[in-house]
């Protein structure tokens, strides 16, 4: 069967980094997407990967292993608006969306 | 540039009745359309996609059923609601994908069934 996993939730602290760590087990692999999900909001497109390396996009960060089926979003100069929800999603040989049900990121001052 | 619309923004309805979820694209043409569902803390779960007009793929079975009667508009129906209905519904639209190309979502419909 197809696997996400991400911790379901994470604290950090106002000025701080924060990395949130996904795995993947899935029927091929054709990228991998990163989400932002603030409360009772729809999901926001925040980075995607489908090399191996780093991908920076001003204070996010997003890092893929295709051989070890892992990737992590790296948060830079934690804000109190980065508290959210934060979704992984792989997409799969067949173009679909396989999505880990996301890490809750609580940010404290 | 791309809009999605969903409605309506919230929606409370008693066991049993129907239930019609409405979602139009605008400044796209032959976009992919999905439907899923996001229980209260829980992860996103597809419900149906559309690849193009009256083609619906069902990933769920379940009491909901969806329609494409027009290329840029998606219909999430239930003809009797069920209490394990109640969610977050979400609209999203994306072309068939390589590249950076991902799925982008609508604002969505909170359903809660009584």
């Amino acid at each position: 069967g197809q696997n996400i996993d991400q911790p379901t939730e994470m604290t950090a602290t106002e000025g701080a980094i924060v990395q949130i760590n996904c795995t993947y087990q899935t029927s091929g692999f054709n990228g991998l997407f990163w989400y932002q999900q603030h409360a009772g909001e729809a999901p926001t497109f925040l980075s995607y990967n489908v090399l191996d390396g780093l991908e920076e996009k001003g204070r996010f960060s997003s890092f893929l292993s295709r051989s070890k089926g892992y990737s992590y979003l790296l948060l830079k100069e934690l804000q109190m608006k980065d508290s959210a929800s934060y979704l992984c999603a792989v997409r799969d040989s067949n173009y679909q969306l396989i999505w880990g049900a996301g890490t809750k990121l609580i940010i404290k001052p | 540039s791309q809009t999605i619309h969903q409605w309506p923004a919230t929606l409370v309805q008693p066991v049993g009745s129907p239930l019609s979820l409405e979602c139009t694209v605008e400044g796209t043409s032959n976009p992919n359309l999905y439907w899923y569902r996001q229980a209260a803390g829980r992860g996103l779960q597809l419900l149906f996609y559309s690849v193009g007009i009256g083609q619906i793929s069902s990933e769920v079975p379940q009491n909901l059923s969806a329609s494409r009667p027009q290329d840029r508009q998606f219909i999430l129906s239930s003809k009797k609601l069920l209490l394990s209905d109640s969610g977050f519904y979400l609209c999203a639209w994306g072309p068939l994908g390589e590249g950076q190309e991902t799925q982008y979502f609508g604002p969505g419909t909170r359903l809660l069934v009584l």
